[in-house]
């Protein structure tokens, strides 16, 4: 079946340093990619995806590549604020992949803290 | 507002007592899904549902139930709740199955079984 590796942290930077979260993954076929983010006591929310290879995902200063060659989509910021703190999930889609149940993959999750 | 709706959002109750987490959205989307959340293992799906009347078991279905008579409603039950079962629930909808769209997620809901 499909399965995502990040990084679980916690991952603890200071104010303003630069961000990046490491995902590989394991799918047959062409999976969609996300990012979703989990603050304190809320449930997930989008943060970017990307549909097909060489696909760059962007959002609040958030960027990600979908690499095919390399199966990776490693979550990048220039600047982090403390306000990017939270859980940062890497999922893919299981959709055209044959790799599992109709639904997401996700990887264990990345616990993101910035000090001020 | 699209949301996804949640009941409760914090429930501790004791093995062996049935228990229902109700779960609606109002976005007429066609798919929806239930999540549990465990520490160090991320999120892995438990049931999920294309559409009125069509479920599925997802990578966890063990000690659950669904169904899904409206396109809105999506309740979790859990029949005999085991300690096992302690978890961080989420319910989650997309417009189409088998599709890349993203999924919206509810709020969670915080069960506890003594």
């Amino acid at each position: 079946g499909n399965s995502v590796t990040q990084m679980e942290g916690p991952v603890t930077l200071s104010e303003e340093a630069f961000l990046t979260i490491n995902c590989t993954y394991t799918a047959t076929g062409y999976p969609s990619l996300f990012w979703y983010v989990q603050y304190p006591g809320e449930g997930l929310q989008l943060l970017l995806k990307a549909t097909k290879a060489d696909d760059k995902g962007s959002n609040k200063g958030f960027e990600a590549t979908y690499r095919k060659e390399t199966t990776s989509f490693h979550l990048e910021k220039g600047s982090v604020q403390v306000s990017d703190s939270a859980v940062y999930f890497c999922a893919l889609s299981n959709a055209a992949t044959g790799g599992g149940a109709d639904g997401l993959t996700f990887g264990k999750g990345t616990h993101l803290i910035i000090q001020p | 507002e699209a949301q996804v709706t949640q009941n409760p959002r914090y429930l501790i109750t004791v093995t062996g007592k049935k228990l229902t987490v109700t779960c609606s959205q109002n976005m007429n989307h066609e798919y929806m899904s239930w999540y549990r959340q465990d520490p160090g293992l991320g999120l892995r799906q438990i049931y999920y549902s294309m559409n009125v009347e069509v479920t599925d078991k997802g990578d966890v279905p063990e000690g659950y139930k669904v169904s899904r008579k409206e396109k809105r409603n999506f309740p979790l039950i859990l029949e005999s709740p085991s300690p096992n079962q302690t978890s961080l629930y989420f319910c989650a909808s997309s417009p189409y199955s088998f599709s890349n769209q993203p999924q919206h997620f509810g709020d969670g809901t915080r069960l506890s079984i003594l």
